[in-house]
């Protein structure tokens, strides 16, 4: 089984439709990453949170909101979904905040197009 | 600005011949520096890392990768490539960020090798 999931793996929404991005991980990580993945544009942050008490905003926060369920699960909303929101969502956990600790291990991916 | 730089969007090779992906980093960012690999339809996972130490990096499926400072350049390397190597190549680093790190990734080099 994966460590790293996330649900759905493709999504087709509407503009101004809210949407909720699901991550669960069962590799006892404290932390967990949020990211889109644009052509030309590389990975960038959307939020970050170092536990379930600690939530921040990455480089690119504006139009999306996350939640901290639990140790293992991180949702990402985007609360009323625009067109240059379609992308390629990543999820990733990581557990330590030493270099030598800071691999990240990514989820599969979620599509989602914005019509 | 901090910045990981990837010069080349796209390179085409020919099986068994070698390739040198370039990626270059500003020197305001830390020298903790990582390759990551998209294969198809799937999320990244990390190829090799420098942290510290010998500046010849090996990683796996024999992907190297050399750190040289005089340079800011961490160029990934393989003397033969396959098929399966057809993949989406992220370099990133590590910059500190409030008591820790976080991650800035290049842009991405899309290698396709040609049978």
């Amino acid at each position: 089984d994966a460590d790293v999931t996330q649900t759905p793996r493709n999504r087709i929404t509407k503009t101004g439709k809210r949407i909720m991005l699901e991550c669960s991980q069962t590799k006892g990580h404290d932390r967990m990453y949020w990211y889109r993945q644009d052509p030309g544009l590389g990975l960038r942050l959307i939020y970050y949170s170092f536990d379930v008490k600690d939530i921040n905003k990455g480089e690119i926060s504006d139009g999306y909101s996350v939640s901290r369920q639990a140790q293992a699960k991180f949702s990402l909303s985007l609360e009323s979904a625009i067109p240059n929101q379609t992308a390629l969502y990543f999820c990733a956990t990581s557990d330590s905040t030493s270099p030598r600790g800071n691999e990240q291990f990514f989820g599969p991916g979620t599509r989602l197009t914005v019509l | 600005a901090q910045s990981v730089t990837q010069l080349d969007s796209q390179v085409p090779v020919f099986e068994e011949a070698p390739v040198e992906l370039r990626c270059n980093y500003s020197s305001s960012v830390s020298v903790y520096l990582f390759w990551y690999v998209q294969y198809p339809n799937q999320g990244l996972q990390l190829l090799l890392k420098y942290l510290s130490g010998s500046t010849l990096v090996k990683g796996i499926n024999g992907f190297e990768a050399e750190f040289n400072k005089s340079q800011t350049s961490f160029h990934l390397r393989k003397p033969s490539v396959h098929i399966s190597d057809t993949a989406e190549y992220f370099c990133a680093a590590l910059e500190p960020h409030s008591g820790t790190y976080k991650y800035i990734f290049g842009t991405g080099t899309r290698l396709k090798v040609l049978a």
